[in-house]
């Protein structure tokens, strides 16, 4: 069964610092798609961003980058010059078109990072 | 402004009792998806439904209920089968292939009076 592991369950950072946010999954499907949803406390999930198993070029988009290195079955997001705003839980997750039944409709979502950006 | 709608925000069940969840999408997306956080846990698939009148259990469906009787809505029932339905319940909704991105609404979180 598909899975993923997001081994930091919790991590504090000053404003300004740069923060890595670990993410490693595992699927036996060659079709994938990864997912990043960051939950502000208002609690609603807001997608960030989406990767297919074909593209592993690194994306960059403002302060946020990510790294999707299929050798290690990882796809890390990295916030540069953190923010408070920064502040939130946040999730990888991940589809895969044979161990959905067909149809990339089952999402899997690891257990999230508390990310906490301190003034 | 488009969206999806949870309501409502805070719910209160009694032992035995059947409470339902609403969720109303006005995005005319084809899929729609509930989906449990527990403190810890990540988010956990209940139920989905790719097209009206059809739906599809996740990884734990036992002690919910869903109906998809129109495009726009998806409610959730938690019936009195369900031994801990203390948590947040968030809707989801996707267009088109299902490795679209989800958008979710802003949760319900439902307690044991």
């Amino acid at each position: 069964a598909q899975k993923v592991t997001q081994a930091q369950t919790e991590i504090s950072v000053v404003e300004k610092e740069d923060v890595t946010l670990d993410c490693v999954y595992e699927t036996r499907d060659t079709t994938y798609y990864l997912f990043w949803y960051k939950q502000p406390p208002s609690g609603e999930l807001v997608f960030l961003i989406r990767r297919n198993s074909f593209d592993e070029q690194n994306e960059i988009s403002g302060r946020y980058s990510w790294n999707f290195q299929k050798s290690t079955s990882s796809f890390n997001f990295t916030i540069t010059a953190s923010q408070v705003v920064d502040s939130a839980v946040y999730f990888c997750a991940l589809t895969s078109t044979w161990e959905s039944g067909g149809s990339n409709y089952k999402l899997t979502f690891g257990k999230g990072t508390l990310l906490t950006v301190n003034p | 402004d488009g969206g999806i709608t949870q309501s409502p925000k805070y719910l209160f069940r009694k032992e035995g009792q059947n409470v339902t969840l609403s969720c109303e999408q006005n995005l005319n997306h084809d899929a729609m998806y509930w989906y449990r956080q527990d403190p810890g846990q990540g988010l956990r698939l209940i139920y989905y439904s790719q097209i009206v009148n059809d739906f599809q259990k996740g990884d734990i469906a036992e002690g919910y209920s869903v109906s998809r009787e129109k495009k726009e809505s998806f409610p959730l029932t938690v019936t009195s089968a369900q031994k801990n339905p203390t948590a947040f319940y968030l809707c989801a909704s996707s267009g088109g292939a299902g490795y679209q991105p989800q958008h979710f609404g802003d949760g319900t979180r439902l307690s044991i009076l």
